[in-house]
């Protein structure tokens, strides 16, 4: 199984600064045919479901605030906030499809300092 | 629009089971695969499995692969998540999940885009 680890588990940001969540997989979610990272990022807010932000690992959800972006292939990813908002306080996982048993990381917090 | 939505909270003895609704609006509810995602009070999300409405076909966890059916009604657009020999630690809530059609490449992909409001199962004796 692909194990995904997210790093750090909590994270205090200014509003307006930057915010930098990391996702490490135990393997690679490089499909090497297609050359895509099957790698999707969440949001989730208290007492939400899980809003999809990221997929493809860099690819933008329609509607989604173009602050949020996604980078990182093979087996290491981040999450950016450029412009911390006060909207963005969630819970944020990555997440692996490339291959069963599909697995999130653990979760990031993310609050405002 | 596209909405997913849920049956309300349940509560359950150890060892009995418990039967998950999904009601299906606005897409075509066969041309897309349902997923179930679990998350235990303050954790993280678990995938279970999934349903292609279409065909009935499922694919389960290993780890829930002896207590999980799930299954369809698509005269009512609705999925089911069923889960036998329930345990204190199923106590969780239990989100189904739309699997992404990407149009593009005419293939399914194992990411969500719409979940529901999610189904607190509690196991309590």
């Amino acid at each position: 199984d692909i194990v995904m680890t997210q790093s750090p588990d909590s994270l205090a940001v200014s509003l307006g600064e930057r915010a930098t969540i990391n996702c490490k997989s135990s393997q690679s979610v490089l499909y090497s045919s297609n050359n895509k990272n099957y790698l999707a990022w969440y949001q989730q807010k208290p007492g939400q479901p899980p809003k999809l932000l990221i997929y493809w690992a860099s690819t933008r959800e329609s509607g989604v605030p173009d602050r949020f972006s996604g980078s990182g292939s093979g087996t290491d990813f981040t999450l950016t906030i450029s412009s911390l908002q006060a909207e963005d306080v969630a819970v944020y996982y990555c997440q692996q499809y490339y291959d069963t048993p599909y697995s999130f990381g653990q979760g990031t917090k993310l609050e405002i300092k | 629009q596209v909405q997913l939505v849920q049956a309300g909270a349940e509560v359950k003895k150890p060892g009995a089971s418990v039967k998950v609704s999904c009601k299906a609006s606005g897409y075509t509810f066969t041309g897309f695969y349902m997923h179930w995602v679990r998350q235990a009070p303050g954790q993280g999300l678990e995938w279970m499995g999934w349903i292609n409405p279409d065909s009935g076909g499922t694919n389960y966890a290993q780890k829930f692969q002896d207590r999980v059916t799930m299954t369809r009604d698509t005269s009512i657009s609705t999925a089911y998540m069923e889960l036998s020999r329930l345990k204190s630690d199923d106590t969780a809530v239990y989100y189904c999940a739309r699997g992404v059609w990407d149009i593009l490449t005419g293939q399914t992909e194992y990411y969500f885009d719409y979940w529901g409001q999610g189904t607190l199962v509690t196991v309590s004796s």
